[in-house]
């Protein structure tokens, strides 16, 4: 079964402007979920979506956004970009029936500069 | 504050020593995972547990959820170079759903 799918791996943005990060789910995962890594802060909650509809919010500005297709595909933006946006996002799909287990994408690598 | 504790932060030790590393809370979590993560990868799920006193082995990793489901420790037997990694304890606290909060980790080099 295929993991966690994330594009692009490696992004290169300039202050004051937006990105959109792709996430597709293990097959069958309901639940998508994104996380931002960054060296000062660790790993951080941003939002959960399950059917379309966002389930869960972290503590982050309203520049953070996301959405979630039919497919359970799910993408996210980050508009009006800041030098502290540069983390590496992280994408973790989960069941949802039965299941606490989350896993994880290997992430997208945003650069502001 | 971070809200999980995990410690030591970091560790470096001689192939074949053992380790543990803890994540302490005064939260009760619903359930707690541990995943371990290589530079430039998401992490990589290791053990779930969610019964309080559970143990759980996976080879020579030997995970234990305290009774009173607000700690964990992760101890590893006869350590190994291909054991260095980011371990990251990961919970999901009453009342939060599904959201993971994360400790601090523990960067481990094994030297062989």
């Amino acid at each position: 079964k295929a993991g966690v799918t994330q594009t692009p791996r490696y992004l290169i943005k300039t202050r004051g402007q937006q990105v959109t990060l792709s996430c597709s789910p293990i097959s069958g995962h309901r639940s998508v979920s994104w996380y931002q890594q960054t060296p000062g802060q660790g790993l951080q909650f941003l939002f959960e979506y399950f059917s379309e509809t966002q389930r869960n919010k972290g503590n982050f500005p309203g520049r953070f956004s996301g959405r979630q297709f039919s497919n359970s595909r799910s993408e996210m933006n980050v508009s009006t970009l800041e030098l502290g946006d540069s983390a590496l996002y992280l994408c973790a799909s989960m069941r949802v029936a039965g299941s606490y287990e989350q896993y994880f994408g290997p992430g997208t690598r945003l650069t502001v500069t | 504050t971070q809200l999980l504790e995990q410690s030591p932060q970091f560790l470096s030790i001689q192939e074949g020593e053992n380790l543990t590393v803890y994540c302490n809370s005064s939260s009760v979590f619903s359930s707690l995972q541990w995943y371990r993560q290589e530079p430039g990868e998401g992490p990589v799920l290791l053990v779930t547990v969610v019964t309080g006193g559970e143990v759980k082995k996976l080879k020579r990793l030997t995970f234990q959820f305290g009774d009173a489901r607000k700690d964990s420790s992760l101890h590893i037997t006869a350590a190994q170079p291909g054991d260095t990694g980011l371990y990251l304890c990961a919970a999901r606290l009453n009342n939060a759903g599904n959201m993971l909060t994360f400790g601090g980790g523990t960067r481990l080099m094994v030297k062989p």
